[in-house]
C-alpha cells in the first residue's frame, strides 16, 4: 500500500530538548516537504527536498533542520524545541512536476511545554 | 508571491444540502489547482485537481471548475452526507517556488 509514515503521532516535549519526528515514504518519490498545519493559517511549508541530499528552506524554517540521506526517509529536527513551535506536522511526498499528487502522513501533533 | 483565499467557516448544513466552498487565488504563470481533504485524525488527501483553465475536476459528487478570468476554483457538492464532514484546503501548484501554496481551510460539518 503506498503510504507515507510518521512517527510519533504524539509528542508532548519541554522546552530546549531536541527532538527528532520520522517521515518515511515508500513511493519512490523524488520530493518531499514538511509542514505545520496552525489554525486560520491552513499548512505552511517548512522545509523541502528534491532528491537525495537536496534540501531547502520553505516559508518558516527557523528552529527546523531536516535531512535527506536516503530517498525514503526525510526526518525533522527540532534541536532546541520552543512553545511557539506547537503544531501539528505533516509530511507529504510527490513525484517531480505541477499538477502530481501530494501524499500526505498522518501527523504529529508536537506540544512544548 | 502566490496566495490562495478561502472563504471562512466553520460552515454547517444539512443533509442533501447544496454545497459551495469559495477559494479564489493569485499566482504568475498558470498553476495547478487541487481541493484537499482532512479527516477528523487522519491526513490530507487529494479530492480532486485541476491543471489547466477550464478544467473541471471531479471525485465523490465534488466538483470545481478552473476559472483563470476569475482567478477561482469553488467546490461544489450537490447533495451532502454526514460523511463528508471534514476540512477542506484549496490549494494551489507552484512548481516555481517548489510547494503546495495552501488556501486555510473551511471546516464542514453536515448534521444528519
Amino acid at each position: 500500500e503506498a503510504q507515507v509514515t510518521q512517527n510519533p503521532r504524539y509528542l508532548i516535549t519541554v522546552t530546549g530538548k531536541k527532538l527528532t519526528v520520522t517521515c518515511s515514504q515508500n513511493m519512490n518519490h523524488e520530493y518531499m516537504s514538511w509542514y505545520r498545519q496552525d489554525p486560520g493559517l491552513g499548512l505552511r511549508q517548512i522545509y523541502y527536498s528534491m532528491n537525495v541530499e537536496v534540501t531547502d528552506k520553505g516559508d518558516v524554517p527557523e528552529g527546523y533542520k531536516v535531512s535527506r540521506k536516503e530517498k525514503r526517509n526525510f526526518p525533522l529536527i527540532l534541536e532546541s524545541p520552543s512553545p511557539n513551535q506547537t503544531s501539528l506536522y505533516f509530511c507529504a511526498s510527490s513525484l517531480l512536476g505541477q499538477g502530481t499528487e501530494a501524499f500526505f502522513g498522518q501527523g504529529t501533533r508536537l506540544t512544548v511545554v | 508571491g502566490n496566495s490562495v483565499t478561502q472563504m471562512e467557516g466553520p460552515v454547517t448544513l444539512s443533509e442533501e444540502a447544496f454545497l459551495t466552498i469559495n477559494c479564489t487565488y493569485t499566482a504568475t504563470g498558470y498553476p495547478s489547482l487541487f481541493w484537499y481533504v482532512q479527516y477528523p485524525g487522519e491526513g490530507l488527501q487529494l479530492l480532486l485537481k485541476a491543471t489547466k483553465a477550464d478544467d473541471k475536476g471531479s471525485n465523490k459528487g465534488f466538483e470545481a471548475t478552473y476559472r483563470k478570468e476569475t482567478t477561482s476554483f469553488h467546490l461544489e457538492k450537490g447533495s451532502v452526507q454526514v460523511s463528508d464532514s471534514a476540512v477542506y484546503f484549496c490549494a494551489l501548484s507552484d512548481w516555481g517556488a517548489q510547494k503546495l501554496v495552501f488556501g486555510q481551510g473551511t471546516r464542514l460539518t453536515i448534521n444528519p
